[in-house]
C-alpha cells in the first residue's frame, strides 16, 4: 500500500537556525498539506498546496515559513528561524481520489 | 463556523463494539463525513467516510442518520491495539479543503 514518507523522523534545531522538514507524497496525489500538533494539542492545519502553489494557510504559516515541490516527488516545508514555540510534530499530508488525506508519520522538531 | 463535537474520552473493555458519536450540525449538503484515527507520535490515519446511511469496512463501520446532523463511529470487538483518539473532523465543501481537527476522543480499551 502507498504511503506518505517524511524525513527526518526527529529533528533537533537551535533557536533562530533555519530547518527543511522533507515529505514524499504518494506519487499520483495532486493536494499536499502540512499540520503540526504541540505535544498534548490537536492538529493544526498550516498549509495546502495545489498546481505549484499555495491553496490556503492559517495564521500559524507567517513569513518564517515557505513550502516548495522541487522535484516531482518531494514537497517540502522551511521554517527561517526556528522559535522555542515551533517545537512540535509536523505532518505532511496528500489527498487520495475519494478526499481522504493520508498523512505521515511525522518529523518531531525540537527547537532548544 | 461550522465544527463537530464529540465525546472527550471512553472506555471500554476489550472485545466489546464501541459505538462513538459525533455531532456535526451545520454540515454542508456536499459535505462527506470522515473518521480518522491517531496513536501517539504518529499521524492521523484515515479510517472510515460516508455520506448518508451506512459504511462498512475492514475496520469500521459508519453509521449517518437520514439528516446527516451525527455520524456514529462503530469499533467491533476492540482490542487493546485500539487504545487510540478518534477523529470525525471538519473537512469543508470541495473535497480538498484542510482538515480541522478537534481533540477528538480518546478511547481506552481495557483487557
Amino acid at each position: 500500500e502507498p504511503e506518505v514518507t517524511q524525513t527526518p523522523s526527529h529533528q533537533v534545531t537551535q533557536m533562530g537556525q533555519e530547518v527543511i522538514l522533507r515529505c514524499v507524497p504518494i506519487s499520483n496525489h495532486l493536494y499536499f498539506y502540512w499540520y503540526r500538533q504541540i505535544l498534548g494539542q490537536k492538529v493544526e492545519f498550516l498549509v495546502s498546496f495545489y498546481n505549484n502553489e499555495i491553496s490556503e494557510k492559517s495564521e500559524i504559516f507567517d513569513d518564517q515559513f515557505s513550502v516548495e515541490r522541487p522535484d516531482g516527488s518531494n514537497f517540502t516545508l522551511k521554517i527561517r528561524s526556528t522559535k522555542l514555540e515551533d517545537s512540535a510534530m509536523y505532518f505532511c499530508a496528500s489527498l487520495g481520489d475519494t478526499y481522504e488525506q493520508y498523512f505521515g508519520p511525522g518529523t518531531r522538531l525540537t527547537v532548544t | 463556523l461550522a465544527k463537530t463535537t464529540q465525546p472527550i474520552s471512553m472506555d471500554s473493555y476489550e472485545g466489546q463494539e464501541v459505538n462513538i458519536t459525533c455531532s456535526h450540525n451545520n454540515i454542508a449538503t456536499n459535505d462527506y463525513i470522515t473518521w480518522y484515527q491517531q496513536f501517539p507520535s504518529q499521524g492521523p490515519r484515515f479510517i472510515i467516510q460516508g455520506y448518508k446511511t451506512k459504511v462498512t469496512n475492514e475496520v469500521a463501520s459508519l453509521f449517518i442518520p437520514a439528516d446527516r446532523k451525527s455520524s456514529t463511529l462503530s469499533l467491533p470487538r476492540v482490542s487493546l491495539s485500539d487504545t487510540a483518539v478518534y477523529y470525525c473532523p471538519f473537512s469543508g465543501s470541495g473535497g480538498y479543503q484542510k482538515v480541522t481537527f478537534g481533540i477528538g476522543t480518546k478511547l481506552q480499551v481495557i483487557p
